[in-house]
């Protein structure tokens, strides 16, 4: 399984909402990341785990909240976000750069977020 | 912040013809990755090259590395409509920080 799945494909909510998004993969790579793409924009890094650890936070705003509940889930819960949070959340995955000296990144299909 | 700066922004070309995106870099590079990315859908990746390699095939792709310009590019050949999209080159420097250029989005007719 090379896959790297995503839920939900869509999420509309206001801005007083709490919501979450779920990625998952079961590739047993030890890395998994959180994207933030806006349109006609690169992805941005948002936040990086490394063997279910927070290795990197990009200064995300403390409204993103990721969690890794085991080596296969990444979480990232979302709460009071602002219109200007609307974007397209891509997770990924890889093998551990401490142990691979370089990986590839596999992404999920991402999820549409609209903040009203 | 992006590491690299993708020239061009865009490109149009018929269906046979080669395209050519270029990326630039500013720090010093364990390895540089080319994406594509469909619209609005996750990204695929295409290549990656390391910074002792100067020179990479896969398929109909090229992938050529100068460290000491702080350059790469990416060479479709015989492009077809398929090949439609956004492409990314993605550095590699430290730890698993894979920062993306801006992308050059590619329209290859028909």
């Amino acid at each position: 399984d090379t896959e790297v799945t995503q839920t939900p494909k869509h999420l509309v909510m206001g801005m007083t909402n709490k919501k979450s998004l779920k990625c998952e993969q079961h590739m047993g790579h030890r890395a998994m990341y959180w994207y933030k793409q806006k349109a006609k924009k690169p992805p941005e890094l948002m936040f990086v785990y490394s063997y279910e650890k927070l290795s990197i936070n990009e200064s995300v705003p403390s409204r993103f909240s990721p969690e890794c509940p085991n080596s296969s889930l990444l979480n990232l819960h979302l709460h009071a976000l602002q219109p200007e949070d609307s974007a397209l959340y891509l997770c990924a995955s890889s093998q551990d750069r401490r142990t691979s000296g370089g990986a590839t990144r596999f992404f999920g299909p991402g999820t549409r977020l609209t903040v009203l | 912040s992006q590491q690299g700066e993708e020239d061009p922004q865009a490109l149009s070309i018929q269906e046979g013809e080669n395209a050519t995106m270029n990326c630039s870099y500013k720090t010093s590079i364990n390895n540089l990755q080319w994406y594509r990315q469909n619209s609005g859908r996750g990204l695929v990746h295409l290549i990656l090259i390391r910074s002792n390699e100067r020179e990479k095939h896969s398929g109909r792709l090229r992938v050529t590395l100068d460290t000491s310009k702080k350059s790469s590019s990416l060479l479709i050949t015989a492009s077809r409509a398929a090949d439609t999209a956004s492409y990314f080159c993605a550095t590699d420097a430290t730890g698993n920080k894979l920062t993306f250029g801006g992308g050059t989005r590619v329209l290859v007719k028909p």
